[in-house]
C-alpha cells in the first residue's frame, strides 16, 4: 500500500528555472493538497483540490500552479523558481473535503533548494 | 483566523514517564483535529484523528482528547520510550482550504 508518493525527494534549481513536483495517491481520495514547511513558519497551504478538475488557492499560492486531471495525481509546478521558494514541500490527501473529512495522509516530502 | 498554539515548544523526559502534550485553539467551529508526529527530515505521520462530535480517541499508548468549549486538545503518551522522540503537531480542519497547524512540540525521551 503506497499511500502518498512524492517525487523527487531532493532538487536543486537555479533562479528562473521551472520544474514540477509530482504527487500521487492510491487511496482514491477526493482531497489533495500541497504545503510548504519553513523553519519558524510551520506548514502553509499552497493549493488544494477537492476532486478531479477542481483546484483552488491556499494561503501562499503565488509562484505555483496546480492541475488535477485524475483523482490520483496532483502535480505542483514552479513557474520561475526564486530563492524564496527554497523549502520542504509536502503533498497530502484525505477522504472527503468538508464536514465528513477523513484522516489526512502526507507524503515523505520534497526538499527544494533554489540558488 | 484560527490560532493554534502548542506549549511547550520542547520537552525532555526520562524513559518510562507518562506525558501530556497540549494544543490550544481559538475557534471551536472545527470539523476535526488530528495529531501527527514528524521525525527529522521526514514527512508527517498521522497518529490520531478526532472528529468534531467525538471527545477522545485511543491508539495503543496514545490517547487524544478534544474539548471544543475550552479550545483544547491533549495528547497523552503512556510509558514513553526513546522511539517516541519526535516533533508532535496538532492540526485543525475548519473547511476544505482551512487546515491550521500548530508549530509543534519537540519531544526528547532520554534512555
Amino acid at each position: 500500500n503506497a499511500g502518498v508518493t512524492q517525487t523527487p525527494k531532493f532538487q536543486v534549481l537555479k533562479t528562473g528555472q521551472s520544474m514540477t513536483l509530482q504527487c500521487a495517491q492510491d487511496m482514491n481520495h477526493e482531497y489533495m493538497s500541497w504545503y510548504r514547511q519553513d523553519p519558524g513558519m510551520g506548514l502553509r497551504l499552497i493549493h488544494y483540490s477537492v476532486g478531479a478538475g477542481i483546484t483552488d488557492q491556499g494561503e501562499v499560492p503565488n509562484g505555483y500552479n496546480v492541475s488535477r486531471s485524475t483523482t490520483e495525481d496532483f502535480p505542483l509546478r514552479l513557474l520561475s523558481a526564486a530563492p524564496s521558494q527554497t523549502s520542504v514541500y509536502f503533498c497530502a490527501s484525505s477522504y472527503g473535503a468538508g464536514g465528513q473529512t477523513g484522516e489526512l495522509f502526507f507524503g515523505e516530502g520534497s526538499r527544494l533548494t533554489v540558488l | 483566523k484560527q490560532e493554534v498554539t502548542q506549549i511547550p515548544a520542547a520537552l525532555s523526559v526520562p524513559e518510562g514517564e507518562n506525558l501530556v502534550l497540549n494544543c490550544s485553539f481559538t475557534d471551536s467551529a472545527i470539523y476535526n483535529l488530528q495529531w501527527f508526529r514528524q521525525d527529522p527530515g521526514k514527512g508527517l505521520t498521522s497518529l490520531l484523528l478526532i472528529q468534531s462530535s467525538q471527545r477522545e480517541q485511543t491508539s495503543g499508548r496514545l490517547n487524544a482528547s478534544l474539548d471544543k468549549s475550552s479550545g483544547r486538545s491533549t495528547l497523552y503518551i503512556a510509558a514513553s520510550q526513546p522511539g517516541d522522540s519526535a516533533t508532535y503537531l496538532c492540526a485543525l480542519r475548519t473547511g476544505a482550504n482551512n487546515l491550521f497547524f500548530g508549530t509543534g512540540t519537540r519531544l526528547t525521551v532520554i534512555p
